[in-house]
């Protein structure tokens, strides 16, 4: 059970939109839509940003989307803005009661 | 309104034991699962395992299966982190979280509880 891949940095200026992708296995990414992204602002706890691939939670503004292809998700953010600057990780549901967990990508706003 | 409220930071010695909780409110504690996840310092999410304190199935990571164990108590609406033998290595912060369905996300979380293993 490996960590998911994701991209260790982007970055993006102020109201451009930038993807976060996150690639598994058939396994993993490929064999569910159980995909959910989670942000973390540093010394924060981690708060659910997309669930089920591309389901928003209430309160999560809608310049957050999510998507797959494969065995890849994405986590698109457009309109960037300042206070989006934080980590964000992927986690794919892989079967057997199991989740994993991609390595993190740390957004800059520029 | 559903809150998990972890236990408090630990300082420990290698070798030494360590079990520390998580306490939900707010909802029926035996009808979700309960996950916990490890963060190293400057590190991203391990996810640890689960539990179901309905029944206290339980399942691992491969990485963590031998190394901790979970439980929990539905009595008083608690699920534990548990180690026999702590490590340098197992200095991290630890979150558990209530998961949505089955398969689902990682929905509510707790505050975490920072564990700091040092001769």
């Amino acid at each position: 059970q490996s960590a998911l891949t994701q991209p260790r940095s982007v970055s993006g200026s102020p109201g451009q939109s930038v993807t976060i992708s996150c690639t598994g296995t058939s396994s993993d990414v490929g064999g569910y839509d159980y995909v959910s992204w989670y942000q973390q602002h540093p010394g924060k706890v981690p708060k659910v940003m997309i669930y089920d691939v591309s389901k928003r939670p209430s309160g999560v503004p809608d310049r957050f989307s999510g998507s797959k292809s494969g065995n890849t998700a994405s986590l698109t953010i457009s309109g960037l803005q300042a206070e989006d600057e934080a980590d964000y990780y992927c986690c794919s549901y892989a079967g057997s009661y199991s989740w994993v967990f991609g390595g993190g990508t740390k957004l800059t706003v520029l | 309104e559903v809150q998990l409220v972890q236990s408090g930071a630990e300082v420990k010695k290698p070798g030494e034991s360590l079990k520390i909780s998580c306490k939900g409110s707010g909802y029926s504690f035996t009808s979700y699962w309960i996950g916990w996840v490890r963060q190293m310092p400057g590190k991203g999410l391990d996810w640890m395992g689960i539990i179901y304190p309905g029944d206290s199935d339980t399942r691992y990571s491969p990485s963590f299966q031998g190394q901790v164990t979970i439980s929990a108590d539905k009595s008083i609406s608690t699920a534990y982190l548990q180690w026999s033998s702590l490590k340098a290595s197992d200095t991290a912060m630890y979150y558990c979280a209530r998961i949505r369905g089955s398969t689902g996300y990682y929905e509510y979380w707790g505050q975490g509880t920072l564990v700091t293993v040092s001769s």
